[in-house]
């Protein structure tokens, strides 16, 4: 069974750079394209951008001037940095897989989410 | 940006009947060199992440109980509970995933 794990700051200051590590268990990162997703409080779900475990990615075009994903296959492990946040940027994020017909797939596998809030 | 409309917003629906919700992509989903519409729809309760229910407008996902059933193509689709139950007090997303991925705003789905 495939597990994700989000970790990572809770609260960031703004302007500073939100940084979130997700760890995959159960299964390996090779062949599948991960996303990252938010959700304020209280609101709807806002996709930020996806990466094929070869490096390949593609970001939100609202966001995609902040956005930086990674991956380190070795660890099965992404990551997301977010530089430049601000209080619009407090949200739970996931991190998810694609389900298995490649990239233009929706989400079959969740983490949990993680609570950042960017306050002073 | 596809932007994807639910109606309505809420409803109330009391146990064993049945609940529809609706959602709208402001342009068609619909993949012409497989014939499929790439409309996805996700459960989420409170406090969990959303999970997948039925991708393809229609094809539930492994496990999903079959009282869940999509319908629609092109632009107009449908998430249909034919016999609610207590268990699906949830809120509901429509998701596009033709062009990069965005949600409708959610359908708080409660019993009356």
């Amino acid at each position: 069974q495939v597990q994700l794990q989000e970790s990572g700051p809770g609260l960031v200051k703004p302007s500073e750079t939100l940084s979130l590590t997700c760890t995959v268990s159960g299964g390996s990162i090779s062949g599948y394209y991960w996303s990252w997703v938010r959700q304020p409080p209280g609101k709807g779900l806002e996709w930020i951008g996806y990466i094929f475990h070869t490096g390949n990615t593609k970001y939100s075009p609202s966001l995609k001037t902040r956005v930086t994903i990674s991956v380190e296959t070795s660890r099965n492990q992404f990551f997301l940095r977010l530089t430049s946040v601000t209080a619009a940027d407090t949200a739970v994020y996931y991190c998810a897989r694609h389900l298995w017909f490649g990239e233009l797939s929706p989400f079959d596998y969740w983490g949990q989410g993680i609570l950042v809030t960017v306050s002073p | 940006d596809i932007v994807m409309t639910q109606s309505p917003d809420s409803l109330a629906v009391s146990l064993g009947e049945r609940a529809t919700i609706n959602c709208k992509s402001s342009q068609s989903v619909l993949f012409n060199s497989n014939s499929k519409n790439y409309l996805a729809w996700y459960q989420q309760k409170p406090g969990q992440p959303p999970k997948l229910l039925i991708y393809w407008a229609s094809t539930r996902e492994s496990g999903v109980p079959d009282r869940f059933s999509g319908s629609g193509s092109g632009t107009d689709f449908t998430l249909t509970i034919s016999s609610l139950q207590a268990e699906d007090v949830a809120v509901y997303y429509c998701q596009q995933h033709y062009t990069f991925w965005t949600f409708g705003q959610g359908t708080k789905v409660e019993l009356k």
